[in-house]
């Protein structure tokens, strides 16, 4: 059983659709991260939530707790946003937790 | 500002044999934790370390040890290597307030090939 669940888990889009991935959790958790992962394998931090909504630039993260849900948008997309994005949970026991991953291909 | 380094970035080894990676946290942020990334399994956790102190733990074998030294750069052991052992060792520093949450910077990697 994974306690971290994405989807989709490969999404091919066009430039400039609006794109959304989707994570659900099982644990209680302190804190949930987007990260980007790029070929290559170096890892950027996106956004880490605890509550709420927050954006920067194109990229939009919301939290609902009760839900034990998040997503992740990206407007406008551009191919530079091709990469696996990655949902990670840290619980109340400070363990981290992995999904999948969800790999984005934004074609010209 | 420096951001996380580990050393070394790729390395062999032969079954049997033990492996220390090495990163150094950026300047100021005092926990670190480390990570495993396989194409079979994804990314796991390994441990995390704040001051010194393991705090928490994943679902590793002992055979995985690492520590953490006074300023804060940290280092990894795995012994007695396994051809399962070939990964991508990634580690990621913060700066742990009291809430223990704060925004991961994670390193470029450690590409470990047993063979």
């Amino acid at each position: 059983k994974n306690e971290v669940e994405q989807s989709p888990q490969n999404l091919t889009a066009q430039e400039g659709e609006f794109i959304t991935i989707n994570c659900s959790y099982s644990v209680g958790i302190s804190a949930l991260h987007w990260l980007q992962q790029h070929p290559g394998g170096g890892i950027v931090s996106l956004f880490m939530l605890s509550s709420g909504k927050k954006k920067h630039g194109r990229l939009i993260a919301t939290i609902n707790i009760q839900e034990k849900h998040s997503s992740l948008h990206i407007t406008a997309s551009h191919p530079r946003d091709s990469a696996v994005y990655i949902c990670a949970v840290r619980s109340y026991g400070n363990q981290f937790y992995f999904g999948t991953g969800t790999s984005l291909t934004v074609i010209p | 500002k420096a951001g996380v380094t580990q050393t070394p970035r790729y390395l062999i080894k032969t079954r049997g044999q033990q492996v220390t990676l090495s990163c150094s946290p950026i300047s100021g942020h005092r926990s670190v934790s480390w990570y495993q990334q396989t194409p079979g399994q994804g990314l796991q956790f390994l441990f995390e370390y704040f001051s010194e102190t393991q705090r928490n733990k994943g679902n590793f074998p002992g055979r995985f040890s690492g520590r953490q030294f006074s300023n804060s750069r940290s280092e990894m052991n795995v012994s007695t290597l396994e051809l399962g052992d070939s990964a991508l060792y990634l580690c990621a520093s913060s700066f742990t307030g009291l809430t223990g949450a704060n925004v991961l910077t994670f390193g470029a990697g450690s590409r470990l090939t047993v063979l």
